[in-house]
């Protein structure tokens, strides 16, 4: 069983919608959960990093953790065609990754305008 | 500028042959890390360091080696006991205190 699920995509949606990407894990003792989104050919880019269960926002972006399901959520609010890229999932049982981060694969969101 | 600096941006390797990829920051990170992007994979960590001249092996760490020798340099080799070195290699960094991480631009490594 994997450690991180995350549907590749891609996922499809005009612009102005709202998105809704998921992560599931098995890995109860991760506590650091963290957004990213990936450009091509380039570095990923931190969205969102939150600790533990609850919401957290941050302009058109809003992270939701639920540790009891085991399941995390990134919703964009009013999304536009810059949003188009790869959005990783990745979570940590210490703070900041100190022993590194398990990553899902990755969704492909793309935005038509 | 500040951030954490990978170079080169693209990198070819004979057969049998070592490369060593550069990652340099200048945010005054304490940790610092090795990732392999694989296509339509997620990151897997290949090793990291939490202090100077002290690193750990992470999931995939055969065939590769560190150093951590000054605080703002991690490079990474790839050996030629890598027998699938072609990938995208991402570095990043992190401060104390729970901070997140943050990533260079990556090297794309290929065979020729």
């Amino acid at each position: 069983q994997k450690e991180v699920e995350q549907d590749p995509g891609p996922l499809s949606v005009p612009e102005g919608a709202i998105v809704s990407l998921n992560c599931t894990y098995s890995n109860s003792a991760f506590q650091y959960f963290m957004w990213y989104r990936q450009y091509s050919r380039k570095g990923p880019e931190l969205l969102m990093y939150t600790y533990s269960s609850g919401n957290k926002e941050d302009g058109r972006f809003t992270a939701q953790v639920d540790k009891s399901s085991k399941y995390i959520s990134l919703f964009i609010r009013d999304s536009q065609p810059s949003d188009s890229a790869t959005y990783l999932c990745a979570m940590s049982e210490r703070g900041g990754g100190a022993d590194g981060l398990t990553f899902g694969k990755g969704t492909h969101l793309i935005i038509q305008p | 500028d500040g951030g954490i600096t990978q170079s080169p941006k693209y990198l070819f390797r004979k057969e049998g042959q070592n490369v060593t990829l550069s990652c340099e920051q200048n945010l005054n990170h304490d940790a610092m890390y090795w990732y392999r992007q694989d296509p339509g994979q997620g990151l897997r960590l290949i090793y990291y360091s939490q202090i100077v001249n002290d690193f750990q092996k992470g999931d995939i760490a055969e065939g590769y080696s560190v150093s951590r020798e000054k605080k703002e340099s991690f490079p990474l080799t790839v050996t030629s006991a890598q027998k699938n070195p072609t990938a995208f290699y991402l570095c990043a960094g992190a401060g104390t205190g729970g901070q997140p991480q943050h990533f260079g631009d990556g090297t794309r490594l290929s065979i020729l």
